[in-house]
């Protein structure tokens, strides 16, 4: 059973940058899956940011504007979000979460982390 | 961007109660829509993907079906655990989106 954590700063100041760590266990970044992150801004519904296969290839959601970095480091079996230039708006709860290829959907989540930005 | 939405919104059940909520997509998705269930302060649970098969470990009174644009999540005999908000999501085209959720609480 694959399980994912999130880890990172949970406070980053206005213009700075959110950068969050996703540590994979029990699974492989090289198997037939996408590797997520989807946020929640407080009391909101949720949000797809974008995604990498072991390939490196990405896909982001155009609302961040091209902010957002997905990268990985599949010897250390890691995920990473970067996100550039943040507001308020970016304040929330990020989860990282395995989505299988092709029609498996999202399968697995991590707990997610609160990230505030704020002076 | 493919817009979900969902009805109801919220809704108030009792235990053992038959459960329907649905939601629509703006676009047709084929049956690439997943449900999702979540309890305050816990990150979200994989119940449904291809609109309804179940993932492992999701309780078979949890149901869904739908294709293209108009998709449902029936809970028979709502379970006191069953209390949660319940999102859906399209993952047919880019970005993906999620529909705003159903709170489902105890009336």
């Amino acid at each position: 059973q694959v399980q994912l954590q999130q880890s990172g700063p949970g406070l980053v100041e206005p213009s700075g940058t959110l950068s969050l760590t996703c540590t994979v266990s029990g699974g492989s970044l090289s198997g037939n899956s996408w590797w997520t992150w989807v946020r929640q801004s407080p009391g909101e519904g949720l949000e797809w940011i974008g995604e990498i296969f072991h390939t490196g290839h990405n896909n982001y959601n155009p609302s961040l504007r091209s902010r957002a970095t997905i990268s990985e480091d599949r010897s250390k079996n890691l995920v990473f979000l970067t996100v550039t230039s943040v507001t308020a708006a970016d304040t929330a709860i990020y989860f990282c979460a395995r989505r299988q290829y092709g029609m498996g959907g999202i399968d697995s989540w991590g707990q997610g982390i609160l990230v505030t930005v704020s002076s | 961007d493919v817009q979900m939405t969902q009805s109801p919104s919220s809704l108030s059940a009792s235990v053992g109660d038959r459960v329907i909520i649905t939601c629509r997509a703006s676009l047709d998705i084929g049956n690439y829509l997943a449900w999702f269930q979540q309890k305050p302060g816990e990150a979200p649970r994989s119940l449904i993907y291809a609109a309804s098969s179940l993932h492992s470990g999701v309780p078979s009174h949890f149901s869904g079906s739908g294709s293209g644009r108009d998709f449902t999540l029936t809970i028979t005999s709502l379970q006191p655990e069953d209390f949660a908000t319940y999102f859906c999501q399209q993952y047919n085209r880019f970005p993906f989106t999620f529909g705003p959720g159903t709170t489902v609480d105890i009336k």
